[in-house]
């Protein structure tokens, strides 16, 4: 039981470049989300999805898009990357509930000169 | 809209001390609310969280938290800091937003040991 993993790791990106991030899980979650972190800022959320098929935007979803074509799946796409995309993305999944604890993936470290 | 802030940027302890990590809330009905650690280069995971069944939660690692509805606040404590708690912590809200839970985090707590 892998919980939520996100490729890749780290990546360096130039102005413009197009990129996507991949997460998956493999708890069976319906909710799946975007976060970016940036220092002093806590977590902010880019996207989320209720389910294979369905995308949302969050709080701060401009430059980005994204997809839920399966259900353990949840891509972020960057289609011209700028230096303010430059972050940590974390990937969470949940099971439905206010309650529920939202799972985190190691995050992906993107860097755009 | 629900809200959290946490108050102190950066913490510092001298290992074996209390930990008092502090949060305070704003929500217009009675909240969930948690508290997460993220260590070096590693993702957040849950430490605690409460759901309303008791005011006083313990998480893991020896940390627990009280909700103190009076104040609107929900501060982390440990008794005895311990060298590997260094780390980042995070409180946040749970929200509905178009049927989803929404997570509002604070800015975080910056958490170093002193040995």
């Amino acid at each position: 039981n892998a919980g939520v993993t996100q490729t890749p790791k780290f990546r360096v990106l130039k102005t413009g470049q197009s990129m996507t991030l991949l997460c998956a899980q493999d708890m069976n979650h319906e909710y799946m989300y975007w976060y970016r972190q940036d220092p002093g800022m806590g977590l902010r959320l880019i996207h989320y999805s209720v389910g294979e098929g369905t995308t949302a935007k969050g709080e701060v979803p401009d430059g980005y898009n994204v997809s839920r074509l399966k259900k353990q799946n949840f891509l972020l796409g960057l289609e011209s990357a700028a230096p303010s995309q430059t972050s940590v993305y974390f990937c969470a999944s949940t099971l439905d509930g206010i309650q529920e604890t939202q799972y985190f993936g190691p995050g992906t470290r993107l860097l755009v000169l | 809209a629900q809200s959290v802030t946490q108050l102190g940027s950066h913490v510092s302890v001298s290992e074996g001390a209390l930990v008092l990590l502090r949060c305070n809330y704003s929500s217009s009905v009675p909240p969930y609310l948690f508290w997460y650690v993220q260590y070096p280069n590693q993702g957040l995971q849950l430490l605690l969280k409460y759901t309303s069944a008791a005011t006083l939660v313990k998480g893991i690692n020896g940390f627990e938290a009280e909700f103190k509805k009076s104040e609107t606040s929900f501060h982390l404590t440990k008794p005895s800091a311990h060298m590997s708690d260094a780390a980042e912590y995070f409180c946040a809200v749970s929200d509905r937003i178009q049927g989803a839970q929404k997570l509002v985090f604070g800015q975080g707590t910056r958490l170093t040991i002193n040995p």
